[in-house]
Formats: structure tokens, C-alpha cells, sequence
């Protein structure tokens, strides 16, 4: 089975940075995911690891360290309109290749 | 704007009533999945299909039957559902027909009442 744990909540204010962690257990790690949700609407993909390291995508940066089972989303530069849920969601070859989501985070973006 | 149409956006249901979901997509994509989604919880995988076959069905109970009539539609069939079941319904699609390779597009979601 996999464990994915992300803190449920967290707050910032506007033109801050945020960092969400991922943790992560699988028995055949085939990729990470990151996704936005805002309440009512559907989830939208943000960014992909998949091999160790950081991936940039304007303001927001995904890291992933498979030895340790560990992820990350940067938010920088915070904006009222990142206030979402972030979803951590993890591919597992051993289990088919099935997409699993962590509890997802709510960021509140304060002015 | 999202690629996979949803319809209904809404739907209210009694516990005796059939009524479906449908979801449609024209990217190409070849794997379609629906999740069902409470509320403050991620999206619960239910069923994946493939090039059009069925490949996951998540021990999801008979009250809930999709079907897809070719690849661009999936569709969900409701029949005999219990209040429990009231949630938002996501359609996402992939491109590969290898199961959740590549990134999911999702829907806007069917979000369901069941009274």
C-alpha cells in the first residue's frame, strides 16, 4: 500500500513564500505529482518528478528525493489567488501504475 | 478552460431513481478514469478505462455502472444509490492508454445529492 502524508493546513501572507512537504511510502516509486484544486472546482496539474532534483515552473517549483520519500511545492511570490488545495499524488508501479492523492493542503493566502 | 466536459453539474437524486453522469473529452486521450471526491478529502479512484476496456474497477459497489461507448465518452450509471454516495464525481482523461502515465486532465465535476 502507499503512505502519503501533507500538512492540512498553512497560512501565508500575500508576496511570501510557501513550502508544502510530501512524504511518501510505495514499493515501486514511477512519479509525483502535484496538483492545485480550488474549493468547488477541478483539480489542475501543476508539475511532475519523476527523477531527483527541482523543477521550475514560474513562480511555483516542484523538488523530489526518492531515497527519502520526500517532496516539495514552492509557492513564491504569493498571490490572493493561490489560496487552493495542493495535492501530492504519487504513481506506484507496483500497484499498477495507480495515481494515489495525499489528504491534499488548504493554503490561505492573507493580505 | 478544462478540455473534459462534464454534464450534469448538478444533479439532486432520490434513492430509487436512475440518472447518469457523462464525460467527454477530444484530445485523444486513450485512458479515462472516474474519481469520486468528499468533501475536505482527495479524489478516490472508482474506475479506469483503457483503449476503451475496463482495466481498474476499485471494489466499487453495483449501484455504480460506467460504460464507455467509444473513446472520447465515459459515462457513470446510477441506480439504487444511498445518501452516502452524495459527492463530487471528477471524469479526468490521460493520453496514454497505459494507466495514469502522463498527467490527468480532469473535469469540472458532477457534483451529486442523493436524498
Amino acid at each position: 500500500g502507499q503512505n502519503i502524508d501533507q500538512p492540512t493546513e498553512m497560512t501565508a501572507t500575500e508576496g511570501a513564500i510557501v513550502q508544502i512537504n510530501c512524504t511518501y511510502q510505495t514499493s515501486g516509486f514511477n512519479g509525483l505529482f502535484w496538483y492545485q484544486q480550488h474549493a468547488g472546482e477541478a483539480p489542475t496539474f501543476l508539475s511532475y518528478n519523476v527523477l531527483d532534483g527541482l523543477e521550475e515552473k514560474g513562480r511555483f517549483s516542484s523538488f523530489l528525493s526518492r531515497s527519502k520519500g520526500y517532496s516539495y511545492l514552492l509557492l513564491k511570490e504569493l498571490q490572493m489567488k493561490d489560496s487552493a488545495s495542493y495535492l501530492c499524488a504519487v504513481r506506484d508501479r507496483a500497484a499498477g501504475n495507480k495515481l494515489t492523492f495525499g489528504g491534499g493542503t488548504r493554503v490561505l493566502v492573507k493580505p | 478552460d478544462t478540455e473534459v466536459t462534464q454534464t450534469p453539474k448538478h444533479l439532486v437524486m432520490g434513492m430509487t431513481n436512475k440518472k447518469s453522469l457523462k464525460c467527454e473529452q477530444h484530445m485523444g486521450h486513450r485512458a479515462m478514469y472516474w474519481y469520486k471526491q468528499k468533501a475536505k478529502k482527495p479524489p478516490e479512484l472508482m474506475f479506469v478505462y483503457s483503449y476503451e476496456k475496463l482495466s481498474i474497477n476499485e471494489s466499487v459497489p453495483s449501484r455504480f455502472s460506467p460504460e464507455c461507448p467509444n473513446s472520447s465518452l465515459l459515462n457513470l450509471h446510477l441506480h439504487a444509490l444511498q445518501p452516502e454516495d452524495s459527492a463530487l464525481y471528477l471524469c479526468a482523461s490521460s493520453q496514454d492508454g497505459g494507466i495514469h502515465t502522463g498527467e490527468l486532465f480532469f473535469g469540472e465535476g458532477s457534483r451529486l445529492t442523493v436524498l
